[in-house]
């Protein structure tokens, strides 16, 4: 059962420490998303790859986040410094360009900025 | 731009009960449309979706036709459950569309409290 795992799943830190999380997508799919939920916001995209070159990432904070993939099967999201308002859930997803159209998103981190 | 537009919550019901969550959008080019569910603590999961105009996408008893003349997308379920109890997104993305192809454009949510 082929599915996107992200971890670590929960992150607490402290105000100014540094974040990443990492998620794996589908094997074969070569497409990843980036999301933050908040309450307030709902969903966000922040950043998203095709075949592991950045595509947009027009949503992304530019001074504390980064987003890399440094192979197909490894994509990563930093913030650093961390701030309190970047405290929300964290989406990764996949899909495969050219097919289904159907992105298929993994478990979230959950990001606790004190 | 892409934007959807849906019902904002939350919606009670007793079980049983006949569920419509309306979506409405605005697109450039010619979207394919999607409807994910939440549950708590978890991802988004692909409940339907609908590539093209009068298209109707169902799954579990969940059904929503692509309506292209009134660029809506609503979500039916005619007898819902407890089970149910998640937050729906709308979403549409306009494949083929260069650099943001496969974009997926997310409506607020509906959060759904079904009650026995």
């Amino acid at each position: 059962d082929a599915r996107v795992t992200q971890t670590p799943r929960d992150k607490v830190t402290e105000m100014g420490q540094e974040v990443t999380m990492r998620c794996q997508p589908i094997l074969g799919h070569n497409t990843v998303f980036w999301y933050r939920q908040t309450m307030m916001q709902g969903l966000e995209l922040l950043a998203y790859f095709r075949n592991r070159a950045p595509l947009d990432d027009s949503g992304m904070p530019k001074d504390r986040f980064s987003a890399e993939m440094p192979d197909a099967t490894l994509a990563t999201l930093k913030i650093q410094p961390s701030e309190p308002r970047d405290s929300a859930v964290y989406f990764c997803a996949s899909l495969l360009a050219g097919d289904k159209n159907e992105q298929f998103f993994g478990p979230g981190t959950r990001l606790t900025v004190l | 731009g892409n934007s959807v537009t849906q019902m904002e919550g939350p919606v009670t019901l007793s079980e049983e009960a006949f569920l419509t969550i309306n979506c409405t959008y605005t697109a450039t080019g010619y979207p394919s449309l999607f409807w994910y569910v939440q549950y708590p603590g978890e991802g988004l999961q692909l409940l339907l979706k609908a590539t093209k105009a009068d298209d109707k996408g169902s799954n579990k008893g969940f059904e929503a036709t692509y309506r292209k003349e009134t660029t809506s997308f609503h979500l039916e379920k005619g007898s819902v459950q407890v089970s149910d109890s998640a937050v729906y997104f709308c979403a549409l993305s306009v494949p083929y569309s260069g650099a943001g192809s496969y974009q997926l454009t997310f409506g607020k949510g509906t959060k759904l409290s079904v009650i026995p």
